[in-house]
């Protein structure tokens, strides 16, 4: 079993819908980070959590420490949010990867 | 700010010879980490360094590979000698320090092994 798990592996969705994806996780941690791949290659960190809720525009990521779940929600969904998005929790030294959603949003 | 800056944008070369991948993180950035993404196996942590130093050099996949960090403004991931298993793109990423910060990831050179 992985040690970080993303759910959907794929995801289509239509212009203007709520989107969220989810990361589950089975190590203790000291903070979790949502990437954010584009199709071009560049990667770009969106959040880093370590509890609580974070927001940024239309993006919105929350962790449940007690449950080691963590999602992020994208409202009102746009062409260029299809991109990969990526998890990655840090455990002690080291981080560890989700294997990514790929997100396409269609106009 | 010009963001981190990684060279060669893209490499190939022929399986035996030596690479040599350089970054140059943001200023002021004491966390650099060297990243590296294949299909197969996504993205992998490779090394990571604090104030210079080599922290972490776990994710190091065997001898063939070194990093080096000379100062706090440059640092150079080196493949000796080259496999073809190696071609991926590496990414170099800093951070303001080592404890729960936002990376910044440079552009990633794809590098590939013939």
């Amino acid at each position: 079993k992985n040690e970080v798990e993303q759910s959907p592996q794929n995801l289509t969705a239509q212009e203007g819908e709520f989107i969220t994806i989810n990361c589950s996780y089975s190590v203790g941690i000291s903070a979790l980070h949502w990437l954010q791949q584009h199709p071009g290659g560049g990667i770009v960190s969106l959040f880093m959590l370590s509890s609580g809720k974070k927001k940024h525009g239309r993006l919105i990521a929350t962790i449940n420490i007690q449950e080691k779940h963590s999602s992020l929600h994208i409202t009102a969904s746009h062409p260029r949010d299809s991109a990969v998005y990526i998890c990655a929790v840090r455990k002690g030294q080291n981080f560890v990867f989700g294997p990514g959603t790929r997100l396409s949003v269609l106009p | 700010d010009a963001g981190v800056i990684q060279s060669p944008r893209h490499e190939v070369t022929e399986m035996g010879q030596e690479v040599t991948l350089r970054c140059k993180p943001i200023s002021g950035h004491n966390s650099l980490f060297w990243y590296r993404q294949t299909m197969m196996r996504g993205l992998e942590l490779l090394i990571y360094f604090n104030n210079n130093v080599p922290i972490d050099d776990s994710g190091m996949p065997e001898d063939r590979f070194s990093a080096k960090m000379p100062n706090a403004s440059f640092s150079t991931l080196k493949i000796q000698p080259s496999e073809p298993r190696d071609s991926a793109v590496y990414f170099c990423a800093s951070s303001l320090s080592i404890a729960q910060e936002t990376q910044y990831f440079g552009p990633g050179t794809r590098l590939l092994v013939l």
